[in-house]
């Protein structure tokens, strides 16, 4: 089946302790991206990456970091979490060089810093 | 002001009516996708649209690059088009790889 995985879904940690989310699909797409999204403020672009190691800022990348060192994955990486980062998180991939086709989601990480 | 605007932000309607959500734009786009977030979270691509007009089901999508505005409509709407709708737009340029996302839309149908 063609997926978009998300690890880890729920998520609550503390104040400064390093996390990884992993994001990985199956489809062989060239472009992957992640966004957040809280409330009022909607989707929101972090990083995006237009093939394997090639990755770009979008529009709230502070505090976040990324990797795409194989086509499948692409991991976000909070060095060291704020509670301003709490959010609902979503990776997001699609064939192409850009977002020009179908978008396909992940199910979502919910993160909570404390 | 936001470089993504939605209307209205919430809609109701009852079953069986034609219902329109608007989305204008401020920035010159490559292509402009229209999603769906299910009451659970689950986001869903319904179109993407560079031009003209696209139709699948019950759902047609419209594009007026010119006027900066695109359009979805669903026909005959039922209960489980219940859901946040969320246009988002592709600047293109020197923004090639970037996704700007309209506030969403959401909508209720009641039986």
């Amino acid at each position: 089946e063609a997926q978009v995985t998300q690890n880890p879904r729920y998520l609550i940690t503390v104040t400064g302790k390093k996390l990884t989310v992993t994001c990985s699909q199956n489809m062989n797409h060239e472009y992957m991206s992640w966004y957040r999204q809280d409330p009022g403020l909607g989707l929101r672009q972090i990083y995006y990456s237009m093939n394997v190691e090639v990755t770009d800022k979008g529009d709230v990348p502070e505090g976040y970091k990324v990797s795409r060192k194989e086509k499948r994955n692409f991991p976000l990486i909070l060095e060291s979490p704020s509670p301003n980062q709490t959010s609902l998180y979503f990776c997001a991939s699609s064939t192409g060089l850009g977002p020009y086709n179908e978008q396909f989601f992940g199910p979502g990480t919910r993160l909570t810093v404390l | 002001k936001n470089e993504v605007e939605q209307s209205p932000q919430n809609l109701t309607a009852q079953e069986g009516e034609f219902i329109t959500i608007n989305c204008s734009y401020s920035v010159g786009i490559s292509a402009l996708h229209w999603l769906q977030q299910h009451p659970g979270g689950g986001i869903v691509s319904l179109f993407m649209l560079s031009s003209g007009k696209k139709k699948h089901g019950r759902l047609i999508a419209t594009i007026n690059i010119q006027e900066k505005h695109s359009s979805l409509h669903i026909t005959a709407s039922h209960p489980r088009d219940s859901a946040v709708y969320i246009c988002a737009v592709c600047p293109g340029g020197t923004s090639y790889g970037k996704l700007t996302f309209g506030q969403g839309t959401i909508l209720t149908v009641h039986p």
